[in-house]
């Protein structure tokens, strides 16, 4: 059965403070992995697309990374406005439609 | 450009009452999607189309139906609403591309609570 699972579920730090939240998962072909992030009240907000074991994103604070099992998205110095719940998406080889969402990760900067 | 909208942003229903949420998506999308979300869980697929007048059931698609009479539209319909519907919809899109899988852009979510 395929499954992705983040952690931690939540995670709290000082603004500053820099982490790495995780996305391991176990499938039975990877097309893709994608990483969105969601604020309270709202729908996911896409912010990158990897597509091969090796390969890297960076945007503003952020990076991700993608191993042949697992993916990691590091912050760098986050800053108040980077609390959000940022989500793990499985893009799978088998069904054109088929993608896993794991169950984010709640992040918490504090000032 | 508004993106994806959807209405209404919140609702009550009471057990085996209809309603239909809509979504409109103004960047000429063919994919469309309705997805919900429940705490501790995350987003399942419900239905989806790949374009005008085709649908198709995605991983919970019991209880539901819905209907692409035109490309940015996407209705998604509960014929008698349950408790077990509770929950947060979202409704994405995204563009057809055929070497590879396009991010999909989602709109602000409808709060669904049945009594």
């Amino acid at each position: 059965e395929d499954q992705v699972t983040q952690s931690p579920e939540a995670l709290r730090l000082q603004e500053g403070e820099s982490s790495s939240l995780n996305c391991s998962y176990t499938v039975s072909g990877l097309r893709g992995l994608f990483w969105y992030r969601q604020d309270p009240g709202k729908g996911p907000e896409f912010l990158f697309t990897l597509y091969s074991a090796g390969e890297e994103k960076e945007k503003e604070r952020l990076k991700a990374t993608l191993t042949k099992k697992e993916s990691f998205l590091h912050i760098t110095a986050p800053k108040p406005e980077d609390s959000a719940t940022y989500l793990c998406v499985l893009y799978l080889i088998q069904g054109a439609q088929k993608l896993v969402f794991g169950q984010g990760t709640r992040l918490t900067i504090n000032p | 450009n508004a993106g994806v909208t959807q209405t209404p942003k919140f609702r009550v229903l009471k057990t085996g009452q209809s309603m239909t949420l809509l979504c409109a998506q103004d960047m000429n999308h063919e994919y469309m999607y309705w997805y919900r979300q429940d705490p501790g869980m995350g987003l399942r697929l419900i239905h989806y189309s790949v374009g005008e007048g085709t649908t198709a059931k995605g991983e919970v698609p019991d209880g539901y139906n819905v209907s692409r009479l035109k490309k940015q539209n996407f209705l998604l319909g509960l014929e008698s609403a349950a408790p077990s519907q509770t929950s947060v919809y979202f409704c994405a899109s995204r563009a057809r591309r055929t070497s590879s899988f396009n991010e999909q852009f989602f709109g602000p979510g409808t709060r669904l609570t049945v009594l």
